[in-house]
């Protein structure tokens, strides 16, 4: 059972280029978040899905896109990085249902925009 | 909107000592309250969790925290610190009750940085 898996792990970017960040989970939850860590400022809500084929926007969306058309998979995009995108990345799964125990967290991916 | 404020940004503990690493919160009830440690390199990991009841938790590695309504607070505490637990810590608060539509977001304070001297 591999949990949440985020690909890639490290990526450096230039400014202007894109990309995606791929977060898979194999636990069938239903809600999916995408966080930025930056130092000193905790983890900052930037997209999430409550289910398949749905995404809504955090507290960060700027710069940032997001889908969901399979369940198990919700994607990060960025059209055109910016320095100020370089963070790390996590993806958090929540099952939807049932007592909130808290998130199940990706491993992170860490994006340098140069 | 809820928000979580951890006031000390490094902490520097000998093994050994004990340790408090401070979280307050601000959300118009109570809160379901968590705390989360990342060592480095890694994702986020569990510790504990608050919903209601006792408000003294245990969690994994020897922590504990607790619950103080009236203060906002939520500090996370161990009595004897291991060179093993440096790392950062993350205290997060999430609003009740949880609304599946409302996607049960979690709100993070900045994280306090527990470096453990010999």
């Amino acid at each position: 059972n591999a949990g949440v898996t985020q690909t890639p792990k490290f990526r450096v970017l230039k400014t202007g280029q894109s990309m995606t960040l791929l977060c898979a989970q194999d636990m069938n939850h239903e809600y999916m978040y995408w966080y930025r860590q930056d130092p000193g400022m905790g983890l900052r809500l930037i997209h999430y899905s409550v289910g398949e084929g749905t995404t809504a926007k955090g507290e960060v969306p700027d710069g940032y896109n997001v889908s969901r058309l399979k369940k198990q998979n919700f994607l990060l995009g960025l059209e055109s990085a910016a320095p100020s995108q370089t963070s790390v990345y996590f993806c958090a799964t929540y099952p939807g249902t049932g007592r909130f125990f808290g998130y199940t967290f990706g491993s992170g991916t860490r994006l340098t925009v140069v | 909107a809820q928000s979580v404020t951890q006031p000390d940004i490094h902490i520097t503990v000998s093994e050994g000592a004990s340790l408090e690493l401070r979280c307050n919160y601000s959300y118009g009830a109570t809160p379901y309250l968590f705390w989360y440690v990342q060592s480095p390199g890694q994702g986020l990991q569990l510790l504990l969790k608050y919903f209601s009841g006792d408000t003294l938790v245990q969690g994994i590695k020897g922590f504990e925290a607790e619950f103080k309504r009236s203060q906002s607070s939520f500090n996370l505490r161990k009595p004897s610190v291991h060179w093993s637990d440096a790392a950062e810590y993350f205290c997060a608060v999430g609003a009740r009750p949880l609304n599946n539509n409302a996607g049960n977001m979690l709100t993070f304070g900045g994280g306090t940085r527990l470096m453990v001297k010999p």
